[in-house]
């Protein structure tokens, strides 16, 4: 079965510098993954997805993530961080076919990221 | 165009009582699925549907049913609300599920069985 891993309950991290969640997967066949942000009291929010290509892939809100096939991991990073970034971060990946072309989506268990001014 | 929207935002029932968490999206999207949101779980699927008259189960579904006779609409009904029923409930929609396309998410339902 297709899963997806967050290993960092919270991450905490100074405004202004960079930034890492960590994300691993275990898949068979081609991994399809995805960041999703959920701020406080909202909904999830897509943040980017790997499908194929480039192993860097850049998404909203200056937020990129590298796929690293060997090491099985798509950790989310960006550059400076901001006091606004500050919220739960959700890896997915492709999970079971549902039919009719859709598959369902599981996600991992949430990272929690403070930015401290 | 408001996307995925759902009502209410916050319900508190009694164990044993039914009610339907309502969902609605107006992207003309094929795919929706219901989630159930809890500390340290992540989000895990309760039902979904590729179309309208086609759901079936996900990881939990235990509880809830579903049903999908028009595109836009995708309501979650709880049989006989539990204790163990309390959490957040999203639900969300995409054009032909995730192979390559995003899901959208409502705001969610805060649900609370005393």
């Amino acid at each position: 079965a297709q899963s997806v891993a967050q290993p960092e309950d919270q991450v905490n991290v100074a405004e202004g510098n960079p930034l890492t969640v960590k994300c691993t997967y275990s898949v068979s066949g081609n991994p399809y993954l995805f960041w999703y942000v959920q701020y406080p009291n909202r909904g999830l929010q897509f943040l980017l997805k790997y499908i194929t290509g480039d192993n860097l892939v850049k998404g909203s809100y200056g937020f990129e993530a590298e796929f690293n096939k060997s090491q099985t991991s798509f950790h989310l990073k960006k550059p400076s961080a901001l006091v606004s970034d500050s919220a739960l971060y959700f890896c997915a990946v492709r999970g079971k076919y549902s039919g009719a072309g859709s598959y369902q989506l599981t996600f991992g268990k949430g990272t929690k990221l403070s930015v401290i001014p | 165009n408001a996307g995925v929207t759902q009502t209410p935002k916050f319900q508190v029932l009694k164990t044993g009582q039914s009610m339907t968490l309502q969902c609605a999206q107006d992207m003309n999207h094929e795919y929706m699925s219901w989630y159930r949101q809890d500390p340290g779980m992540g989000l895990r699927l309760i039902h979904y549907s590729v179309g309208a008259g086609i759901t079936d189960q996900g990881e939990v579904p235990n509880g809830y049913n579903v049903s999908r006779s028009t595109t836009e609409d995708f309501p979650l009904r709880l049989l006989s609300a539990a204790p163990s029923q309390t959490s957040v409930y999203f639900c969300a929609s995409s054009y032909r599920g995730t192979s390559t396309d995003t899901q959208y998410f409502g705001p969610g339902t805060r649900l609370t069985v005393l």
